[in-house]
């Protein structure tokens, strides 16, 4: 079965630093895009970001460029998300989500909350 | 405000037929068939619907059909089912620098 399995969120101060992680199994992760999704309480989904299969082709939603990092270890089978430059607007649960490789989202992990808050 | 607009609310009885509209523009919806459609219950994590306007991903009941008709793309729930009882997001690819978009959710009520 596919599983993604996300960590590392938590409460952190404004313009302060956190680090997602996402540990997938049951797929051929080195052939897979993977995306982070957010959604603040009570709200809508927003796309975040999306990595390709090597690592090196990124992509970010424009309120979170510059501040946000995409990575992946295909060893390790993990995707993770560097945020930087925390606001009080990127409070959200953060989702790891399969690419389904027709430009949807066919597989979201449980989702980890981020709380921005002094 | 989301890029993609739906109505907030439906409601329906069980085993009528709803459907729920999801509007965008000729950058996204109007100019690819990458439309696609999640279900998301209270507390849990959204699960894909449709993808590419109006296939069904295997596992998803049949009583759940896609359309698009030039910036607005439609999800159709046949014989509603309590279980149904759900938020409804769409989704498109875009031409913008933010590559994908969603809509605001709708949240179906079986009466």
């Amino acid at each position: 079965d596919v599983q993604l399995v996300e960590s590392g969120g938590g409460l952190v101060q404004p313009g302060g630093s956190l680090r997602l992680s996402c540990a997938a199994s049951g797929f051929n992760f080195r052939g897979s895009y993977l995306h982070w999704v957010r959604q603040a309480p009570g709200k809508g989904l927003v796309w975040v970001s999306r990595i390709m299969r090597g690592g090196s082709d990124t992509n970010y939603a424009d309120s979170v460029k510059g501040r946000f990092t995409i990575s992946r270890d295909n060893a390790k089978n993990t995707v993770y998300l560097q945020m930087n430059s925390l606001r009080a607007e990127d409070t959200a649960v953060y989702y790891c989500v399969r690419d389904g490789g027709n430009y949807n989202f066919d597989y979201w992990g449980q989702g980890t909350l981020v709380t921005v808050s002094s | 405000q989301s890029a993609l607009t739906q109505p907030a609310s439906v409601s329906g009885s069980p085993g009528q037929s709803m459907t729920i509209s999801c509007t965008g523009t000729s950058s996204d919806v109007g100019r690819y068939n990458y439309v696609s459609w999640y279900q998301q219950r209270p507390g849990k994590a959204p699960k894909l619907m449709i993808y590419d306007v109006s296939n069904r991903p295997s596992g998803v009941s049949n009583r759940f059909s896609g359309s698009k008709s030039g910036n607005t793309a439609s999800l159709t729930i046949s014989g509603l089912q309590a279980e149904d009882e759900a938020y409804y997001y769409c989704s498109s690819y875009t031409s913008r620098s933010t590559l994908w978009v969603f809509g605001g959710g709708t949240k179906l009520t079986v009466l």
